[in-house]
């Protein structure tokens, strides 16, 4: 399996808090992808990066900032946490043929309460 | 603007029995197509994908896709389907910026 950690795999937290993800990859690509999963919409791209300090708008970057100050970490930050970011995060890595992410981490399971 | 519709939000299939999982994209040029496979609480699993040239690609796991432009379809086969090809099937489109159908969920009965 393609070397990709997501740190915490489970947190609930209150409306209004920083919340932060991170992303921690082994294979060194270049590109990495943070994606949201909600029932009914698959998944949807927050952001995403290219190259250290390269990053990106997705679909739904609304409410999110990121950060690659490394190749190996990719950063997912909610400044102020809402309930409508209640969801499972994941992150992908892809070498760049393409641009397609080809390896998921486990995700993180996030509560807004 | 890009989309994927997957029409079947959950098809049930006898082990040993043929499965066909829908497909149909919007997209502007021709496109990047790609399948992903999702057990229950994991990541997702790249299958297989069409970038160009040779419409019937083939995959991991004995799946393969056909690529028809004229109904803007990729559909997912497979001949023969084993119980451990329970999962949630997602079809994508596009480049950096992928979308991803809702998702097909397969059951298989024994």
């Amino acid at each position: 399996d393609a070397g990709i950690t997501q740190s915490p795999r489970h947190k609930v937290t209150e409306t209004g808090t920083p919340v932060t993800l991170r992303c921690h990859q082994t294979e060194n690509h270049r590109y990495m992808y943070w994606y949201r999963q909600d029932p009914g919409h698959g998944l949807r791209l927050i952001h995403y990066s290219y190259g250290v300090k390269d990053t990106d708008k997705g679909e739904v970057s609304d409410g999110y900032s990121v950060s690659r100050s490394k190749t190996e970490d990719f950063l997912l930050t909610l400044e102020s946490a809402t309930s409508s970011q209640t969801s499972v995060y994941f992150c992908a890595i892809s070498e760049g043929i393409g641009n397609q992410p080809q390896h998921f981490g486990d995700g993180t399971r996030l509560s807004i309460l | 603007a890009q989309s994927v519709t997957q029409p079947d939000i959950h098809i049930t299939v006898s082990e040993g029995a043929s499965l066909e999982l829908r497909c149909n994209y919007s997209y502007g040029a021709t496109p990047y197509l790609f399948w992903y496979v999702q057990s229950p609480g994991q990541g997702l699993q790249l299958l297989l994908k069409y970038f160009s040239g040779d419409t019937l690609v083939q995959g991991i796991k004995g799946f393969e896709a056909e690529f028809k432009r004229s109904q803007s379809s990729f559909n997912l086969r497979k001949p023969s389907v084993h119980w451990s090809d329970a999962a949630e099937y997602f079809c994508a489109v596009g480049e950096n910026d992928m979308r991803f159908g809702a998702g097909t969920r397969l059951t298989v009965k024994p």
